[in-house]
Protein backbone atom coordinates (compact mmCIF):
# COMPACT_ATOMS: atom_id res chain seq x y z
CA UNK A 1 0.00 0.00 0.00
CA UNK A 2 1.22 3.19 -0.65
CA UNK A 3 1.86 5.30 2.20
CA UNK A 4 2.94 8.70 0.64
CA UNK A 5 0.94 9.93 -1.80
CA UNK A 6 1.71 13.27 -3.82
CA UNK A 7 -0.59 13.39 -6.83
CA UNK A 8 0.08 16.25 -8.36
CA UNK A 9 3.12 14.72 -10.87
CA UNK A 10 3.45 18.17 -12.08
CA UNK A 11 2.74 21.66 -11.37
CA UNK A 12 3.39 25.44 -13.11
CA UNK A 13 3.17 28.91 -11.00
CA UNK A 14 3.66 32.39 -11.85
CA UNK A 15 6.98 33.84 -10.61
CA UNK A 16 6.40 35.59 -6.99
CA UNK A 17 2.80 33.69 -6.83
CA UNK A 18 2.47 31.31 -3.67
CA UNK A 19 1.95 27.11 -4.77
CA UNK A 20 0.66 24.31 -2.25
CA UNK A 21 1.80 20.88 -3.50
CA UNK A 22 0.01 18.18 -1.97
CA UNK A 23 0.50 15.16 0.27
CA UNK A 24 -1.10 12.54 2.08
CA UNK A 25 0.21 10.25 4.29
CA UNK A 26 -0.59 6.76 5.64
CA UNK A 27 0.39 5.65 9.01
CA UNK A 28 -0.95 4.08 12.54
CA UNK A 29 2.16 4.62 14.44
CA UNK A 30 1.96 7.39 16.92
CA UNK A 31 5.19 9.02 16.57
CA UNK A 32 6.31 9.98 12.72
CA UNK A 33 8.20 11.78 11.04
CA UNK A 34 7.19 14.42 7.65
CA UNK A 35 9.93 15.83 5.60
CA UNK A 36 10.50 17.76 1.86
CA UNK A 37 12.73 17.67 -0.05
CA UNK A 38 13.70 19.43 -3.66
CA UNK A 39 15.92 17.92 -6.08
CA UNK A 40 16.99 20.49 -9.05
CA UNK A 41 18.05 19.20 -12.41
CA UNK A 42 21.89 18.93 -11.27
CA UNK A 43 20.68 15.74 -9.00
CA UNK A 44 21.38 16.86 -5.58
CA UNK A 45 18.43 16.20 -2.85
CA UNK A 46 18.06 19.59 -0.28
CA UNK A 47 16.28 19.21 2.95
CA UNK A 48 13.53 21.63 2.86
CA UNK A 49 11.50 21.13 6.07
CA UNK A 50 10.46 18.81 8.87
CA UNK A 51 7.31 18.45 10.85
CA UNK A 52 6.95 16.06 13.29
CA UNK A 53 3.42 14.19 14.24
CA UNK A 54 3.37 15.90 18.09
CA UNK A 55 4.30 19.52 17.00
CA UNK A 56 1.24 21.18 17.83
CA UNK A 57 2.28 24.40 15.22
CA UNK A 58 2.96 24.13 11.25
CA UNK A 59 6.55 24.34 10.49
CA UNK A 60 8.28 27.24 8.74
CA UNK A 61 11.20 27.90 6.81
CA UNK A 62 12.01 31.24 5.26
CA UNK A 63 9.67 30.68 2.36
CA UNK A 64 9.07 26.83 3.01
CA UNK A 65 5.71 26.25 5.35
CA UNK A 66 4.41 22.75 5.83
CA UNK A 67 0.68 22.70 6.01
CA UNK A 68 0.35 19.73 8.69
CA UNK A 69 -3.34 18.42 9.00
CA UNK A 70 -2.81 15.46 11.40
CA UNK A 71 -6.44 13.97 11.30
CA UNK A 72 -6.86 14.15 7.46
CA UNK A 73 -2.70 12.57 6.97
CA UNK A 74 -1.86 15.55 5.12
CA UNK A 75 1.20 17.56 5.16
CA UNK A 76 1.14 19.95 1.79
CA UNK A 77 4.48 22.15 1.14
CA UNK A 78 3.62 25.49 0.23
CA UNK A 79 6.24 27.63 -1.07
CA UNK A 80 5.32 31.96 -1.13
CA UNK A 81 6.58 34.26 -3.67
CA UNK A 82 8.17 31.95 -6.13
CA UNK A 83 11.21 32.36 -7.53
CA UNK A 84 12.69 30.91 -10.89
CA UNK A 85 15.18 29.13 -9.01
CA UNK A 86 12.31 26.91 -6.76
CA UNK A 87 12.00 25.09 -10.43
CA UNK A 88 12.64 21.29 -8.69
CA UNK A 89 11.49 18.16 -8.10
CA UNK A 90 9.59 18.20 -4.96
CA UNK A 91 9.76 15.24 -2.61
CA UNK A 92 7.60 14.15 0.89
CA UNK A 93 9.17 11.59 2.60
CA UNK A 94 7.44 9.85 5.96
CA UNK A 95 9.72 8.23 8.72
CA UNK A 96 7.37 6.31 11.33
CA UNK A 97 8.53 3.26 13.65
CA UNK A 98 10.72 5.08 15.75
CA UNK A 99 9.61 4.12 18.89
CA UNK A 100 10.15 0.23 18.16
CA UNK A 101 13.71 1.52 17.82
CA UNK A 102 13.79 0.46 13.87
CA UNK A 103 12.12 2.38 11.36
CA UNK A 104 11.08 2.62 7.84
CA UNK A 105 11.48 5.98 5.67
CA UNK A 106 9.43 6.04 2.45
CA UNK A 107 9.25 8.97 -0.53
CA UNK A 108 6.69 9.74 -2.53
CA UNK A 109 6.63 10.10 -6.19
CA UNK A 110 7.31 13.76 -6.31
CA UNK A 111 5.86 16.72 -7.95
CA UNK A 112 7.59 18.36 -10.23
CA UNK A 113 7.69 22.38 -10.44
CA UNK A 114 8.33 24.76 -12.67
CA UNK A 115 8.18 28.39 -12.23
CA UNK A 116 7.36 30.45 -14.97
CA UNK A 117 8.79 34.22 -15.69
CA UNK B 1 30.16 22.00 -0.86
CA UNK B 2 27.19 19.91 1.33
CA UNK B 3 29.99 18.40 3.85
CA UNK B 4 28.98 15.09 2.51
CA UNK B 5 31.23 13.21 0.05
CA UNK B 6 30.86 10.57 -2.23
CA UNK B 7 32.85 9.10 -4.34
CA UNK B 8 33.35 7.77 -7.50
CA UNK B 9 30.34 10.67 -8.91
CA UNK B 10 30.30 8.78 -12.10
CA UNK B 11 30.65 4.99 -12.33
CA UNK B 12 29.93 2.54 -15.77
CA UNK B 13 30.38 -1.47 -14.98
CA UNK B 14 29.12 -4.23 -16.73
CA UNK B 15 26.76 -6.63 -15.44
CA UNK B 16 27.79 -9.45 -12.98
CA UNK B 17 30.03 -6.79 -11.56
CA UNK B 18 31.03 -5.84 -8.15
CA UNK B 19 31.54 -2.27 -6.62
CA UNK B 20 32.06 -0.06 -3.83
CA UNK B 21 30.65 3.36 -3.13
CA UNK B 22 32.22 5.62 -0.81
CA UNK B 23 30.59 8.03 1.89
CA UNK B 24 32.59 10.72 4.41
CA UNK B 25 29.66 12.19 6.38
CA UNK B 26 29.94 15.19 7.31
CA UNK B 27 32.17 16.48 10.47
CA UNK B 28 31.03 15.46 13.50
CA UNK B 29 27.65 13.21 12.42
CA UNK B 30 27.71 9.82 13.71
CA UNK B 31 24.43 8.80 10.87
CA UNK B 32 25.24 7.85 7.31
CA UNK B 33 22.25 6.58 5.48
CA UNK B 34 22.36 5.22 2.24
CA UNK B 35 19.33 5.95 -0.58
CA UNK B 36 19.23 4.52 -4.23
CA UNK B 37 16.94 6.71 -7.06
CA UNK B 38 16.11 4.83 -10.01
CA UNK B 39 13.51 5.69 -12.67
CA UNK B 40 11.86 2.25 -11.84
CA UNK B 41 11.74 2.37 -8.47
CA UNK B 42 11.65 6.35 -7.26
CA UNK B 43 14.08 6.92 -3.98
CA UNK B 44 13.93 4.60 -1.46
CA UNK B 45 15.57 4.08 1.70
CA UNK B 46 18.40 1.50 2.06
CA UNK B 47 20.25 1.43 5.05
CA UNK B 48 20.97 3.28 8.17
CA UNK B 49 23.89 3.04 10.36
CA UNK B 50 24.87 4.75 13.53
CA UNK B 51 28.11 5.20 14.89
CA UNK B 52 29.63 2.06 13.23
CA UNK B 53 26.08 -0.13 14.06
CA UNK B 54 23.08 -1.35 11.66
CA UNK B 55 20.16 1.08 12.96
CA UNK B 56 17.17 0.42 10.43
CA UNK B 57 17.39 -1.56 6.68
CA UNK B 58 14.68 -0.37 4.34
CA UNK B 59 14.34 -2.39 0.54
CA UNK B 60 18.26 -3.02 0.51
CA UNK B 61 18.60 -6.51 -1.59
CA UNK B 62 20.68 -9.14 -0.41
CA UNK B 63 23.17 -8.56 -2.97
CA UNK B 64 24.12 -5.42 -1.79
CA UNK B 65 25.89 -5.04 1.95
CA UNK B 66 26.72 -1.78 3.70
CA UNK B 67 29.20 -1.13 6.64
CA UNK B 68 30.53 2.07 8.59
CA UNK B 69 34.23 2.17 9.72
CA UNK B 70 35.67 3.58 13.13
CA UNK B 71 36.20 6.50 11.16
CA UNK B 72 32.75 7.02 10.51
CA UNK B 73 32.71 6.91 7.06
CA UNK B 74 30.59 4.65 5.20
CA UNK B 75 30.67 2.19 2.02
CA UNK B 76 27.98 0.45 0.27
CA UNK B 77 29.00 -2.95 -2.06
CA UNK B 78 26.94 -3.85 -4.65
CA UNK B 79 27.28 -7.32 -5.63
CA UNK B 80 26.25 -9.61 -9.05
CA UNK B 81 24.97 -6.29 -10.77
CA UNK B 82 21.89 -5.67 -12.48
CA UNK B 83 20.67 -3.82 -15.19
CA UNK B 84 18.18 -2.32 -12.82
CA UNK B 85 20.99 -1.84 -10.33
CA UNK B 86 21.47 1.22 -12.32
CA UNK B 87 20.58 4.27 -10.48
CA UNK B 88 21.64 7.70 -8.24
CA UNK B 89 23.35 6.03 -4.63
CA UNK B 90 22.75 9.02 -2.23
CA UNK B 91 24.39 8.99 0.95
CA UNK B 92 23.44 11.54 3.65
CA UNK B 93 24.40 11.92 7.32
CA UNK B 94 22.89 13.93 10.82
CA UNK B 95 24.63 14.06 13.97
CA UNK B 96 22.40 12.05 15.89
CA UNK B 97 19.39 9.65 15.43
CA UNK B 98 16.21 10.25 16.07
CA UNK B 99 12.38 11.32 14.11
CA UNK B 100 14.05 14.53 12.60
CA UNK B 101 17.55 13.22 12.07
CA UNK B 102 17.92 13.67 8.39
CA UNK B 103 19.21 16.72 6.76
CA UNK B 104 22.09 16.74 4.76
CA UNK B 105 22.87 14.46 1.42
CA UNK B 106 25.84 14.22 -0.43
CA UNK B 107 25.61 15.06 -4.28
CA UNK B 108 25.36 11.23 -5.23
CA UNK B 109 27.36 8.59 -7.07
CA UNK B 110 25.73 7.78 -10.65
CA UNK B 111 25.97 4.22 -11.27
CA UNK B 112 25.32 2.93 -14.47
CA UNK B 113 25.62 -1.47 -14.96
CA UNK B 114 25.81 -2.06 -19.04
Amino acid sequence: AQKITQTQPGMFVQEKEAVTLDCTYDTSDPSYGLFWYKQPSSGEMIFLIYQGSYDQQNATEGRYSLNFQKARKSANLVISASQLGDSAMYFCAMREGSTSGTYKYIFGTGTRLKVLA
Amino acid sequence: DSGVTQTPKHLITATGQRVTLRCSPRSGDLSVYWYQQSLDQGLQFLIHYYNGEERAKGNILERFSAQQFPDLHSELNLSSLELGDSALYFCASSAAWGLADLKLFGPGTRLTVL
